[in-house]
C-alpha cells in the first residue's frame, strides 16, 4: 500500500469557508513537507515541520508523529489557493516520499 | 533565497531518442535530485546526487543516467525515449541532510511522438 497517504483526493470549497486536508503515514515519519502545485505546475513550499504545529497566514500545518499524520487547515478559502496540496515524508535519508495529492477548486 | 532553472521548458522527442533535461540551482545546495511526475499523480525519485561528485539512483532509475557536472547543476538524460515517458520532469535542490527541505524548480514537460 501506499506510505503516504492523502485524503481527500479532491475537494470543492466555496470561497471563503474552511477545510483541512489530511495526510496519513503508515511508516515511522519524523519530518514532513507541504507543498502546493499550481495549475502552471510549479511546486510552491509551504511548510517543513518536525512534531508540532506552524502557521502561515491562512494556511495552518500540525504533525502528529504519534499517530502519523500530518494535517494542512487552509482558512477563509481564495480563489489562488487553488491547486494540488502534496504532502511528502521526508524522514528516509534523501529519499522523500510523496503523496499523491489532493486537488483543490475553490469556486468563487 | 535562490531559484532553480530548468532547460528546456518542453522537450519534444522521437521514440528511441536520447534526450537530456539540465537543472541549474544558485541556492549553493550540495544536493540535488531528479523527480517524474505522470500526469495527476505524485512525484517519484528516479536520481540524486548528495554531494558534487555523487550520483545516486532513486525508485525510478531504469532508462536514466544522471550527471552532476558542478556543484549547480545536474542533468538528467532519457536514454531511449519511450511513449509512455511523456511526464513532467522536476529537479529539486537542498542542504546536506537526508531530512532537509527541498526546493523545486518549475519543470521539464517531456512529449515522446
Amino acid at each position: 500500500g501506499d506510505q503516504v497517504k492523502q485524503s481527500p483526493s479532491a475537494l470543492s470549497l466555496q470561497e471563503g469557508t474552511n477545510s483541512a486536508l489530511r495526510c496519513n503515514f503508515s511508516i515511522a515519519t519524523t519530518t514532513v513537507q507541504w507543498f502546493l502545485q499550481n495549475p502552471r505546475g510549479s511546486l510552491m513550499n509551504l511548510f517543513y515541520l518536525v512534531p508540532g504545529t506552524k502557521e502561515n497566514g491562512r494556511l495552518k500545518s500540525t504533525f502528529n508523529s504519534k499517530e502519523s499524520y500530518s494535517t494542512l487547515h487552509i482558512r477563509d478559502a481564495q480563489l489562488e489557493d487553488s491547486g494540488t496540496y502534496f504532502c511528502a515524508d521526508d524522514t528516509n535519508a534523501y529519499k522523500v516520499i510523496f503523496g499523491k495529492g489532493t486537488h483543490l477548486h475553490v469556486l468563487p | 533565497g535562490g531559484i532553480i532553472t530548468q532547460t528546456p521548458k518542453f522537450l519534444i522527442g522521437q521514440e528511441g531518442q536520447k534526450l537530456t533535461l539540465k537543472c541549474q540551482q544558485n541556492f549553493n545546495h550540495d544536493t540535488m535530485y531528479w523527480y517524474r511526475q505522470d500526469s495527476g499523480k505524485g512525484l517519484r525519485l528516479i536520481y540524486y546526487s548528495i554531494t558534487e561528485n555523487d550520483l545516486q539512483k532513486g525508485d525510478l532509475s531504469e532508462g536514466y543516467d544522471a550527471s552532476r557536472e558542478k556543484k549547480s547543476s545536474f542533468s538528467l538524460t532519457v536514454t531511449s525515449a519511450q511513449k509512455n515517458e511523456m511526464a513532467v520532469f522536476l529537479c529539486a535542490s537542498s542542504r546536506l541532510g537526508g531530512d532537509a527541505e527541498q526546493f523545486f524548480g518549475p519543470g521539464t514537460r517531456l512529449t515522446v511522438l
